[in-house]
């Protein structure tokens, strides 16, 4: 079946510090992946994606590469921000398939 | 293009009660999930619609359900409301093809709390 893990939670950082989220997944066929940024009070947004093997997604400083061989999606950022703070969701859709799976989020906080 | 809107935004019910939820989606997309967060819980998914027909469902009981229109637009119905029912409710949609290359956009959820 389909799957996303997610690294453990809660995340504290101090600001300017390097930021790494584990994803890995399972999955069957070829999936696009995905991370979703949630903020408080907010819904999802889509932050950045990758629809195939050895694709970078990227977007405001993020970046993640779509890792077949060890079936993984890592998000970072190298230098994070008082405003990065925020809830952080993986995400696969398989290519045959048409529902999403989530992880179960990491909570980022950033202080100054 | 307008994003994908929820309404109301907040609602507060007894147990027992029932309630609608109303989602609109970007426009041109066929497809709306639904979503329940609880910080429990962290994100399930309800169901999918797709060109007015269940497309995917999740694990929930019955007392959860939903249709959408002809438009697309979409409502989410919860009966007999249960304490554990308070939870954030999100609906996302997207254009409806297979596979990744139709993104999902979320609205900003219908926070409900039951009393």
């Amino acid at each position: 079946g389909n799957s996303v893990t997610q690294m453990e939670g809660p995340v504290t950082l101090s600001e300017e510090a390097f930021l790494t989220i584990n994803c890995t997944y399972t999955a069957t066929g070829y999936p696009s992946l995905f991370w979703y940024v949630q903020y408080p009070g907010e819904g999802l947004q889509l932050l950045l994606k990758a629809t195939k093997a050895d694709d970078k997604g990227s977007n405001k400083g993020f970046e993640a590469t779509y890792r077949k061989e060890t079936t993984s999606f890592h998000l970072e950022k190298g230098s994070v921000q008082v405003s990065d703070s925020a809830v952080y969701f993986c995400a696969l859709i398989a290519n045959t398939g048409n529902q999403f799976y989530f992880g179960t989020g990491t909570s980022l906080t950033v202080i100054p | 293009k307008a994003g994908v809107t929820q309404t109301p935004r907040y609602l507060i019910k007894t147990r027992g009660q029932q309630v609608t939820l109303s989602c609109s989606p970007i426009s041109g997309h066929r497809s709306v999930s639904w979503y329940q967060q609880t910080p429990g819980q962290g994100l399930q998914f309800l169901f999918e619609y797709f060109s007015e027909t269940q497309r995917n469902k999740g694990n929930f009981p019955g007392r959860f359900s939903g249709r959408q229109f002809s438009n697309s637009r979409s409502e989410m119905n919860v009966s007999t409301l249960e304490l554990g029912d308070s939870a954030l409710y999100l609906c996302a949609s997207r254009p409806g093809e297979r596979g990744g290359l139709g993104t999902q956009y979320f609205g900003p959820g219908t926070r409900l709390l039951v009393l």
